[in-house]
């Protein structure tokens, strides 16, 4: 039950786009459309972002996005805002009817 | 509104035990199931356990498994997680969240308590 991998940390400037990649094994990520991301900044509950690999719940900025390839699913943010600056987890269901997180990625806002 | 209220952290020996609670308010709390998350001080999200809506089924991760029971009392709206055998390694804040849809016990979770902070030493 290994976290999926994300990188530590992602940054770009106001405005730019960035990509947060999730990686996991044909387990998980890439054996089920079950991956969702949250957001969380520091001394908060995380915040649902993505549902599903790629729907944003009810009130959640379009500016966000998901997909998935593979084993690999993705997080975008564009017209990236400082706001956005926080911390990003993936996670999926996994073939032993458990659950996993991802390692987690701070995104900076330059 | 929908909203989750955890209680029950605390400083606890290593072995001994603790039964954290999450009182759910604004939704049917029957209808969806639910899961604990944990997370140590300036580390990562850690999911601990879920249990479905009726309270049918449970999963635990495997470093809880046989030491931690996660129950619901749907009469009482509120979510349990008995821990025992404790370990300085469980330190953390416990989250409990709740399944986005009806009927999917390990998706995604989109309400989720403040948290309540679980410390294991001696």
């Amino acid at each position: 039950q290994s976290a999926l991998t994300q990188p530590a940390s992602v940054s770009g400037s106001p405005g730019q786009s960035i990509t947060i990649s999730c990686t996991g094994t044909s387990s998980d990520v890439g054996g089920y459309n079950y991956v969702s991301w949250y957001q969380q900044h520091p001394g908060k509950a995380p915040k649902l972002m993505i549902y599903e690999v790629s729907n944003r719940p009810s009130g959640v900025s379009n500016r966000f996005s998901g997909s998935k390839s593979g084993n690999t699913a993705s997080l975008t943010i564009s017209g990236l805002q400082a706001e956005d600056e926080a911390d990003y987890y993936c996670s999926s269901y996994t073939s032993s009817s458990l659950f996993v997180f991802g390692t987690g990625t701070k995104v900076t806002v330059l | 509104e929908v909203q989750l209220l955890e209680s029950g952290g605390g400083l606890v020996q290593p072995g001994g035990s603790l039964r954290l609670s999450c009182a759910a308010s604004g939704f049917t709390f029957s209808s969806y199931a639910m899961s604990w998350v944990r997370q140590a001080p300036g580390k990562g999200l850690e999911w601990v356990s879920a249990i479905s809506g009726s309270g049918g089924s449970t999963y635990y991760a495997d470093s809880v498994k046989g030491r931690f029971t996660i129950s619901r009392d749907n009469s009482k709206n509120t979510l349990y997680l008995q821990m025992n055998s404790l370990r300085a390694e469980d330190t953390a804040v416990y989250y409990c969240a709740k399944a986005w849809i009806v009927g999917a016990d390990l998706d995604a979770f989109d309400i989720w308590g403040q948290g309540t902070m679980v410390t294991v030493s001696s």
